[in-house]
C-alpha cells in the first residue's frame, strides 16, 4: 500500500459544484494532516490543516478518520479560481519527534478543474 | 516580505557540469528542505536540515548534496548532473514545532 494514495482526478466540474476529494495514509501512527493546494507550474501552498474532529473554512470542509486512515477534502459552489492540484499531505510523526519531525509525505494530487 | 527565495528559476545544462541551486528563507526557520516533483511521482524528499550544520538524507538522496552553514541558507548542489535529475525542485522552509512549510517558487532544471 502507498504511504499516501489520493484520488486519481482529474475532476472536471462546472461552476457551482461540490466537488469531494479522497486521500487514505498507509501509517496508522501519522499525527497530522493537511491539505495543499498547487497551481499549475507555481509552488504548493497549505490550504487547511485537517484534525479529528472535521474542520471547515468558508467552502472548504476537511475530515479525519482515523480508523480507516482516511482524509478528505469537500468543496462547496466551486469557482474558477478552486482549479488547481490538491495534495493530500500526511506528516507520519509527532512534533515532539525531533530528527525528521518536519519530513511531510505527500500524494500525487489530485487536479480540479472548474468550468464556467 | 515574509518568503522563500530560489534562484536561479530556470537551468538547462549539461551532463556532468557541477550546479547549485541556491534557496534563501527570510524568516529566521530552523528547518529547511529540499523536494523534487516529478509527473506522476508527486514530491520527494531529497534532504533536510534541522537547523545550521544539521542535516540529513531525505527519501532521493543519490546523486545531490547539502549545506547549511547558516540559518537563512540551505544550497542544493549537483556535483555531475545527470539526465535524470531534470525535475521541478523546491525548497521549503518552517519554523520548530511548528507544522506549515512554507515553499520556493520552484526551479525548473534541465539535464542535457
Amino acid at each position: 500500500r502507498k504511504e499516501v494514495e489520493q484520488d486519481p482526478g482529474p475532476f472536471n466540474v462546472p461552476e457551482g459544484a461540490t466537488v469531494a476529494f479522497n486521500c487514505t495514509y498507509s501509517n496508522s501512527a501519522s499525527q497530522s494532516f493537511f491539505w495543499y493546494r498547487q497551481d499549475c507550474r507555481k509552488e504548493p501552498k497549505l490550504l487547511m490543516s485537517v484534525y479529528s474532529s472535521g474542520n471547515e473554512d468558508g467552502r472548504f470542509t476537511a475530515q479525519l478518520n482515523r480508523a480507516s486512515q482516511y482524509i478528505s477534502l469537500l468543496i462547496r459552489d466551486s469557482k474558477l479560481s478552486d482549479s488547481a492540484t490538491y495534495l493530500c499531505v500526511v506528516n507520519p510523526r509527532p512534533m515532539n519527534y525531533g530528527g525528521s519531525q518536519g519530513n511531510l509525505i505527500f500524494g500525487k494530487g489530485t487536479k480540479l478543474s472548474v468550468k464556467p | 516580505e515574509a518568503q522563500v527565495t530560489q534562484n536561479p528559476r530556470y537551468l538547462i545544462t549539461v551532463t556532468g557540469k557541477k550546479l547549485t541551486v541556491t534557496c534563501s528563507q527570510n524568516m529566521n526557520h530552523e528547518y529547511m528542505s529540499w523536494y523534487r516533483q516529478d509527473p506522476g511521482l508527486g514530491l520527494r524528499q531529497i534532504y533536510y536540515s534541522m537547523n545550521v550544520e544539521v542535516t540529513d538524507k531525505g527519501d532521493v538522496p543519490e546523486g545531490y548534496k547539502v549545506s547549511r552553514k547558516e540559518k537563512r541558507n540551505f544550497p542544493l548542489i549537483l556535483e555531475s548532473p545527470s539526465p535524470n535529475q531534470t525535475s521541478l525542485y523546491f525548497c521549503a522552509s518552517k519554523r520548530e514545532g511548528q507544522e506549515t512549510q512554507y515553499f520556493g517558487p520552484g526551479t525548473r532544471l534541465l539535464v542535457l
